[in-house]
């Protein structure tokens, strides 16, 4: 099946270690992105790219870190300078342009 | 600069009953418009968009948004609440300008009585 795929679902880190959030996609897309969700605030964009081995600050990159070296693949690491990592993480992809974008089921990240 | 305002964070509506979330947007130019419904612990799904073209556009699950300029506004309408409508709603506009990013508001939770 073409889709998102994230992995793992849930993650439990303890603080001042750095962990890394999975996002694999087959849908041949050429941008991809991460969300960061909390409670009432709605989703805002840590990481974005639109092509292979290029990538943007997002509105709250600060603590976070990605690459891209596979169109398919958009690791994202949440490092130990992120003051509050415990959230819910989304990707997701797009065709590119103004269209729509796909997401993952999402990681609920928890650190201790 | 782009925002999108969806008022409140909470509605409630009997099962039957008309569903209606509100949306409100601000940009400089024309803009593309989506709403996404998000079940508990999962990814963000798309139930319709604008892009151009018929204002009134239908989606998945009998959900449906009109596009008013001149209100700035993309609401979303449903005739008939059912229980499996309950989730949360966000409200999302393109970021013109070749950048490709999606604005989204806060999101609505909708909760559907019995």
């Amino acid at each position: 099946d073409g889709g998102i795929t994230q992995s793992p679902k849930y993650l439990f880190r303890k603080e001042g270690q750095n962990v890394t959030l999975s996002c694999e996609q087959n849908l041949n897309h050429d941008a991809m992105y991460w969300y960061r969700q909390d409670p009432g605030q709605g989703l805002r964009l840590i990481y974005y790219s639109q092509i292979v081995n290029d990538f943007q600050k997002g509105d709250i990159a600060e603590g976070y870190s990605v690459s891209r070296e596979k169109k398919e693949s958009f690791p994202l690491t949440v490092t130990s300078a992120q003051k509050n990592p415990t959230a819910f993480y989304l990707c997701a992809s797009g065709a590119g342009g103004r269209g729509e974008q796909y997401f993952g089921l999402g990681t609920r990240l928890t650190v201790t | 600069a782009q925002s999108v305002t969806q008022l409140g964070s909470h509605v409630s509506v009997s099962e039957g009953a008309l569903v209606l979330l509100r949306c409100n947007y601000s940009s400089s130019v024309p803009p593309y418009l989506f709403w996404y419904v998000q079940y508990p612990n999962q990814g963000l799904q798309l139930l319709l968009k604008y892009t151009t073209g018929a204002t009134l556009v239908k989606g998945i699950n009998g959900f449906e948004a009109e596009f008013k300029k001149s209100e700035t506004s993309f609401h979303l309408t449903k005739p008939s609440a059912h229980m499996s409508d309950a989730a949360e709603y966000f409200c999302a506009v393109n970021l013109q300008g070749g950048s490709e990013k999606l604005v989204f508001g806060k999101g609505m939770k909708l909760t559907v009585n019995p």
